[in-house]
């Protein structure tokens, strides 16, 4: 049973443009949202993060936004640069397990193309 | 920012031997570890949590006779992956965390791919 899921496993976008990038959960007790980034042949890394009492994060490029009726979230990044080509991960944590358990989608490869 | 090394990078080990694999923070202290692992095209899945000097917490489904995780240490855990198999082929990453505090805090190895032949 995926409690995280990323239906795209992959995504393609023209330099300058916006990626969109997006992530479904169904467990109610997430309330904490992550997106990390990863390059081949390294971990993955920390990119940007939201709490559910809000509905937009935003960090330079990247904004993510959180829809908690429809349990889903978005990553955006504007504008798309050929260095944001990597594997993104969505994750979900709870407060009632301490934050310490990350449950991960399966990721979506996006490539920026010049 | 902190760093956690996870060594080795690549293994190829016949059937039924014993594989370690070793997850280290570098420039903090990790009061929790965490190791997952992931098939192909699949989400990075939660093996188990280990905290310094205790026993490791395994999800459910996860052998842990057959994971055997030590975290003798506050900048070592090791994975041993016991009598390995084919079906155990898999890419794991280990994850460090340095205080009680939400994800942005969790930094990760760049994992190990695991061949059993």
């Amino acid at each position: 049973d995926q409690q995280v899921k990323q239906n795209s496993p992959s995504l393609s976008v023209q330099e300058g443009r916006i990626s969109i990038l997006n992530c479904d959960y169904t467990n109610s007790m997430f309330d904490y949202f992550l997106w990390y980034k990863k390059y081949p042949a390294e971990g993955p890394t920390f990119l940007i993060s939201i709490s559910s009492i809000k509905d937009k994060n935003e960090d330079g490029r990247f904004t993510v936004f959180l829809n908690k009726s429809a349990k889903h979230l978005s990553l955006h990044i504007v504008p798309s640069q050929p260095g944001d080509s990597a594997v993104y991960f969505c994750a979900a944590s709870a407060r009632s397990g301490g934050y310490n358990k990350l449950i991960f989608g399966a990721g979506t490869r996006l490539a920026v193309h010049p | 920012g902190a760093v956690v090394s996870q060594h080795p990078s690549w293994v190829i080990c016949k059937s039924g031997t014993s594989v370690k694999i070793e997850c280290r923070s570098l420039d903090f202290q990790a009061t929790t570890m965490f190791w997952y692992r992931q098939f192909p095209k699949q989400s990075l899945m939660l093996m188990a949590t280990s905290n310094e000097g205790s026993k490791a917490t395994y999800e459910q489904g996860v052998e842990k006779d057959k994971f055997l995780i030590n975290h003798a240490s506050l900048t070592l855990s090791t994975l041993t992956v016991t009598s390995a198999h084919p079906e155990d082929s898999s890419f794991y990453i280990c994850s460090a965390r340095e205080t009680r505090e939400a994800g942005e805090k969790l930094f990760f190895g760049s994992g190990t791919q695991l061949s059993v032949l």
